[in-house]
């Protein structure tokens, strides 16, 4: 079975700053992917960018990036140029190759992050 | 288009009672799923289902039944409700394969007293 760890539990930023979130995770799988969501107050689950554990070079979506380190199964998402819109609970998840999706995602407990005007 | 809907966005019920929570997409996916979202916790798998007819149970399957009615729409129903049933429940929808994005509903309220 896999974990995923979220040892952040809230953070609080000014706006336009850049915050850094931390995800890591337990597998004995080799090949596996990725992923972090947003759910705002309005509950709605967002993805906001994926990462596939067999490449190397790190995913990027406008503002948001990933460090990706495959020996030290961690996982950790950078926003940059934080805005207020960004406040919102963050989930890390993982899903592994094996079994094409049947496990479906094995989600984080969640970083609440606060973007401050 | 509206992608992955679900009925009702809130209920209440008293333990013992019976309900079932609706979801459809309309994105012509294969793969769909039943999530449970407690407290300071992620969402976790229920059931999930490949394709029209199958299911499998996810991680937390005990007191739930699903029914996959076709390709569109997949429910889960509570025959039984008890107060650890408290949660928010959301379906998800996606393309087969594990890379895909799955599409979330807006997810339904359940409280059971």
């Amino acid at each position: 079975a896999q974990t995923v760890t979220q040892s952040q539990p809230e953070m609080s930023v000014q706006e336009a700053e850049t915050v850094t979130l931390s995800c890591t995770y337990d597998t004995s799988e080799n090949n596996y992917y990725l992923f972090w969501y947003k759910q705002p107050p309005s509950r709605q689950m967002i993805l906001v960018i994926r990462q596939e554990a067999y490449k190397q070079q790190n995913a990027t979506e406008n503002r948001f990036s990933v460090n990706f380190q495959k020996a030290a199964k961690s996982f950790s998402l950078k926003i940059s140029d934080s805005q207020l819109g960004d406040t919102a609970m963050y989930f890390c998840a993982f899903m592994k190759h094996e079994g094409g999706g049947a496990d479906g995602l094995t989600f984080g407990k969640g970083t609440h992050l606060i973007i401050q005007p | 288009n509206a992608g992955v809907t679900q009925t009702p966005k809130f209920q209440v019920l008293k333990t013992g009672q019976s309900m079932t929570l609706q979801c459809a997409q309309d994105m012509n996916h294969n793969s769909m799923y039943w999530y449970r979202q407690d407290p300071g916790m992620g969402l976790r798998l229920i059931y999930y289902s490949a394709s029209e007819g199958t299911t499998d149970k996810g991680e937390v399957p005990n007191g739930y039944n699903v029914s996959r009615l076709n390709k569109r729409e997949f429910s889960l129903r509570l025959e039984s409700a008890a107060p650890s049933q408290t949660s928010v429940y959301f379906c998800a929808s996606s393309l087969s394969g594990p890379y895909n994005e799955q599409f979330f509903g807006p997810g339904t309220r359940l409280t059971v007293l």
